[in-house]
């Protein structure tokens, strides 16, 4: 079965510092994959995506992800932090259902507080 | 262009009665998607529709049910509630031609629904 996994649920890291926030998925065909980010009290807002091609994907807000088949990993990556990233994310595999469409599978989330 | 928008934004509601919740996707998008929200489950998919039709449909109880007009508004509705309803509701958007052709679900603010 598809499955997503963030083993981190809260990361703390200062402001200016780089982020790295990880993102394993169980797919047997071509993960679609995404990066959502929700504020408090927010829906969620789509930070990137891949589906084929270069496999490092360039994002809103200066994020980026890199695709790594051979790890079934899509870790999302940030140089400089900003106080207002302070945020949840969460990533999301489209998952192939009958019918023709796809679902999102997500993980359980990963909650960024950023030190001043 | 407009976002995804949903209403009520807040619902308070008791035990055994039942609720309605609305969505307005983004102009020239088809398919509606609902997820819940909790603490304890996370994100979970509920049910996907296109061109007024359920396509794919999640692990939920059949309280759970929802319908799309045919100007793609979608409404899902909630019967005989439960304390364990309690959840954010989300919404997202999409042309509904697949996550294979690079299609992306975009996300409203959500319904944030209390069962006393």
């Amino acid at each position: 079965a598809q499955s997503v996994t963030q083993p981190d649920i809260h990361i703390t890291v200062s402001e200016g510092a780089s982020l790295e926030l990880r993102c394993n998925y169980s797919y047997g065909a071509t993960p679609y994959l995404f990066w959502y980010v929700q504020s408090p009290g927010q829906g969620l807002q789509l930070l990137l995506k891949y589906f084929s091609g270069d496999t490092l994907v360039q994002g809103i807000k200066g994020f980026e992800a890199e695709f790594k088949r051979s790890q079934s990993s899509f870790n999302l990556r940030k140089p400089s932090v900003h106080w207002s990233d302070a945020a949840e994310y969460f990533c999301a595999v489209g998952a192939w259902v009958s019918g023709g469409y796809n679902k999102l599978i997500f993980g359980a989330g990963t909650r960024l507080a950023v030190h001043p | 262009k407009a976002g995804v928008t949903q209403t009520p934004r807040y619902l308070i509601k008791t035990r055994g009665q039942q609720v309605t919740l609305s969505c307005s996707p983004i102009s020239g998008h088809r398919s509606v998607s609902w997820y819940q929200q909790t603490p304890g489950q996370g994100l979970q998919f509920l049910f996907e529709y296109f061109s007024e039709t359920q396509r794919n449909k999640g692990n939920f109880p059949g309280r759970f049910s929802g319908r799309q007009f045919s100007n793609s508004r979608s409404e899902m509705n909630v019967s005989t509630l439960e304390l364990g309803d309690s959840a954010l509701y989300l919404c997202a958007s999409s042309l509904g031609t697949g996550l294979a052709v690079g299609d992306t679900q975009y996300f409203g603010p959500g319904t944030r629904l209390t069962v006393l």
